[in-house]
Parts: structure tokens; sequence; C-alpha cells
């Protein structure tokens, strides 16, 4: 049984380049949701999908940031014109909901550097 | 809007001893769960104990247990017998419980817990 998986596990980048990471949920999880983590903090929430939809953003999410579950299976989270505020670890976590038994699992994030 | 607070930055505790990491939260909602999460310097979140907010037991999972006190808004976790493999960020979040499952999480700042040998 293969947990969450994120790639890349760190991404350095200049800063108006654009990133895109890749979150893999559990199998079979139909929610898959993304936090941004800055040092010192707890993971703050940016977006999830109930599979492929898109039901809830942060106003943390600026048009700068773009989410896609393309046929509710894996996300892509995408920064464009990156900034140096845009620096943080990135998580994903995913969750199978089904009535009252819901819990997410956490995938091991993705740390962004913007130089 | 949900709050939480741990008001422990850091916390340090001697290996086999015990020690309790405090929480609380400020929720509008009358069903939730509540999560005490783990992150070692690996950064990955594990979870290490969850809480309904309907059932008055404590929820306990091996040397982790809670002592969860609803009307106080309350939420401690206590861990047994100290372990080196303890020592990590812990974060506590409340979650309101829908029908479609659950929503974002809300964490605290979280503690940093040493486990000194």
């Amino acid at each position: 049984d293969t947990g969450v998986s994120q790639n890349p596990r760190h991404k350095i980048t200049k800063r108006g380049q654009n990133v895109t990471f890749r979150c893999d949920p559990i199998s079979e999880h139909n929610r898959l949701y993304w936090y941004r983590q800055t040092l010192g903090q707890g993971p703050e929430f940016l977006t999830y999908f109930q599979n492929e939809a898109q039901l809830e953003k942060s106003r943390l999410l600026s048009d700068r940031f773009s989410a896609e579950r393309p046929k509710g299976s894996f996300s892509t989270l995408e920064i464009q014109r990156t900034e140096q505020g845009d620096s943080a670890m990135y998580l994903c976590a995913s969750s199978l909901a089904l009535g009252r038994e819901d819990t997410q699992y956490f995938g091991p994030g993705t740390r962004l550097t913007v130089l | 809007a949900q709050t939480v607070t741990q008001s422990q930055p850091e916390m340090s505790v001697q290996e086999a001893e015990t020690v309790t990491l405090s929480c609380t939260y400020d929720t509008s909602e009358s069903d939730y769960y509540l999560f005490w999460y783990k992150q070692p310097p690996s950064r990955q979140m594990i979870l290490v104990i969850r809480q309904e907010a309907y059932k008055q037991q404590n929820a306990t999972e091996n040397r982790f247990s809670v002592n969860f006190q609803k009307a106080a808004k309350s939420f401690s976790l206590k861990i047994s017998d100290s372990q080196l493999g303890d020592a990590a960020m812990y974060f506590c979040a409340p979650i309101p419980i829908t029908q479609g499952g659950s929503e974002k999480l809300v964490f605290g700042k979280g503690t940093k817990l040493t486990v000194n040998p």
C-alpha cells in the first residue's frame, strides 16, 4: 500500500519562472488537498478537490496559482511568475470521504525555493 | 472561522517520561473531529490520534492519549514513556464533520517536542 507521493521533493527556481508540482494520492481516495507551510508555521489550506471537481479555494491562492485534478487521480499545482514569497513547503493530502469516517493523509511535500 | 491555539511553542521531556501538549480551539460547529499530527524533521505529517467531538471517551492509541474537554474547547495530547522517535513538531487540528467527509484542516502553530536521552 503506497502513501501519498509528491514530485519533485525539492525545487529551486528564479523569480519570475513558472513551476509545477505533482501529487499522487492514495489509490481510490476521492479527495485531494493542497496546503502551504512556511518555516515555523502550521500548514495553511490552499484548495481541495473531490474527484476532478475543485470545491474550494483559499484567498491565499492568488491568480498566479492554479490547480488541476484531471480524471480525479493525480493533481498538479502550478505557480506562474514565482515570487520570493512563494518559497515554502507545499503539502498534498488525500482522503476517502465516505460519511463520517474520513482522515487526511499527507505526502512528503515539495520544498520550493525562489531565488 | 476556526482558530487553534497551541500555547507551548517548545516542550522537552526526558526519555521514558510523560509529557502533555496543550491545544485549545474555537469553532461554531457542533460536530467535528480533532486531530493531532506529528511532523518529524523529515517533514512528512503523520497522523497521531483522532477524537470525535460527540464521543465522551478520550481516544487512546498505544502511548498516545488525549484529554478532550468539549465545554472548554480543549484537546491536549499526552505522550507516555516518551521515546527519541517522538521528537517532532506536533500540530493540533479540528475539522467539522459534513455529509461528504472532512474538509480543510485548520492547524495551530505547533509545539516542538524535544526528547532528551
